[in-house]
């Protein structure tokens, strides 16, 4: 059992937005920041957005991220093949005293 | 290019021993904190331990505390995973991840594999 909530699965058709959430509580994503992971089964996990809405170089403007309270969620708009993948999110955790993950949601693009 | 490269997995017996080393390049290893997150087949990521970019503050997730001891070395940009008292359910690829601040891991291994079996 994850301390962050993600549904196990997504999906979407081509140029669909879809949006995957993460639910937590107060020591963690309540006061901390969300960070977002994609990763493609059999390759190391990559990193797609940090503090909450921030995307590294190199992520297509068509991933978001957002935070309210102690829910945080990743929207992809526009869909592509490429999306298909398990998506993570993570953040530290005050009363845990370390950094926790979501169960992982595998996105599908049908 | 930033660069980090996991090596010492393998298969050992419960109870057994074995030590990870990850071998950092393309960035100043002594600026960053460092981590080591694992996956067990089939399952989804686990954080396993941090160090911080001096080495004097570590933190360890409850399933393997007393158990792993996480180390560096940034004379020889290394980072290390002492695994002692394994178990079967510690059976995982583990990553190594840069912590570029606040826990966000920018850049990450390709992993090695660890497999405990009787």
């Amino acid at each position: 059992q994850s301390v962050l909530t993600q549904p196990p699965s997504a999906s979407g058709t081509p140029g669909q937005r879809v949006t995957i959430s993460c639910s937590g509580s107060s020591s963690n994503i309540g006061s901390n920041y969300v960070y977002w992971y994609k990763q493609v089964p059999g390759t190391a996990p990559k990193l797609l957005m940090y503090r909450n809405n921030q995307r590294p170089s190199g992520v297509p403007d068509r991933f978001s991220g957002s935070k309210s309270g102690t829910s945080a969620s990743l929207a992809i708009s526009g869909l592509r093949s490429e999306d298909e993948a398990d998506y993570y999110c993570a953040a530290w955790d005050d009363s845990l005293n370390g950094v926790v993950f979501g169960g992982g949601t595998k996105l599908t693009v049908l | 290019e930033v660069q980090l490269v996991e090596s010492g997995g393998g298969l050992v017996k419960p109870g057994g021993s074995l030590r990870l080393s990850c071998a950092a390049s393309g960035f100043t290893f002594s600026s960053h904190g460092m981590n080591w997150v694992r996956q067990a087949p089939g399952k989804g990521l686990e954080w396993v331990s941090s160090v911080s970019y001096s080495g004097r503050t570590i933190f360890y997730a409850d399933s393997v505390r007393g158990r792993f001891t996480i180390s560096r070395d940034n004379a020889k940009n290394s980072l290390y995973l002492q695994m002692n008292s394994l178990r079967v359910e510690d059976t995982a690829v583990y990553y190594c991840a840069r912590d570029e601040d606040n826990w966000n891991f920018d850049y990450w291994g390709q992993g090695t594999l660890v497999t405990v079996s009787p």
